[in-house]
């Protein structure tokens, strides 16, 4: 268990709809990244929030979108949905920014949008 | 947009033998770090390397940093079933302030 949290772990859905993907991070982390993974793409940086705040934006599309709550939980909400949004959806956690901070994963949720 | 190459993309070897991944860019990171992925689960932190020319052993693997830091090799020795997996290397740029830039990584097949 690496202290990061994600719900749900397998998510099957049509196209058109809207999910919530949802993220715990390390107890005592202030920073939440999300990304996508792909076979033929890897790991994409979606969007990043540090205490409560968005600190950066990655290749994420307008019909997603993200928020870190006061407890610092944060979620990543995807909607109208395409068959192309079917991937691994990770979150991650750090205790701070800037140099080397490694990174704490959770286990990912799957989406497959049929 | 900075970009990782990692080499090979595939790799399939017996028990006992040795292996090097790469990992390239033409861009300077700050430092890189490599993680390795199973089935199922996140990527997992293995080092972190920040001096070029540095070189880090964790039991079999070494890693070592590129002097222009711009590139990182994984070496390692008498691979094991237990090593099969997804290494990707990670890199952080000069100013440390976003967020890290992921390569495609090498998918390791350790067969006993």
């Amino acid at each position: 268990d690496s202290g990061v949290t994600q719900t749900p772990k397998h998510l099957i859905t049509a196209t058109g709809q809207r999910v919530t993907l949802r993220c715990s991070p390390r107890s005592g982390d202030l920073s939440v990244y999300w990304y996508q993974q792909s076979l033929d793409q890897g790991l994409q940086f979606l969007i990043q929030y540090y205490n409560g705040e968005e600190r950066a934006k990655g290749n994420i599309l307008e019909r997603f979108s993200a928020q870190q709550f006061p407890d610092l939980h944060s979620e990543l909400n995807l909607s109208s949905l395409e068959l192309g949004d079917s991937a691994l959806y990770f979150c991650a956690s750090t205790t701070g920014q800037g140099l080397n901070y490694g990174y704490t994963f959770g286990s990912g949720t799957r989406l497959t949008v049929v | 947009t900075q970009l990782l190459e990692q080499s090979p993309q595939f790799l399939s070897i017996q028990e006992g033998e040795n292996l090097t991944v790469y990992c390239n860019s033409s861009s300077v990171f700050s430092s890189l770090q490599w993680y390795r992925q199973e089935p199922g689960e996140g990527p997992v932190l293995l080092v972190t390397v920040v001096t070029g020319g540095e070189v880090k052993k964790l039991k079999r693997l070494t890693f070592q940093f590129g002097d222009a830091r711009k590139d990182s090799s994984l070496h390692i020795t008498a691979a094991q079933p237990g090593d099969t997996g997804l290494y990707l290397c990670a890199g952080i740029n000069l100013s440390g302030n976003t967020p890290l830039v992921f390569g495609k990584g090498t998918r390791l097949s350790v067969i006993a």
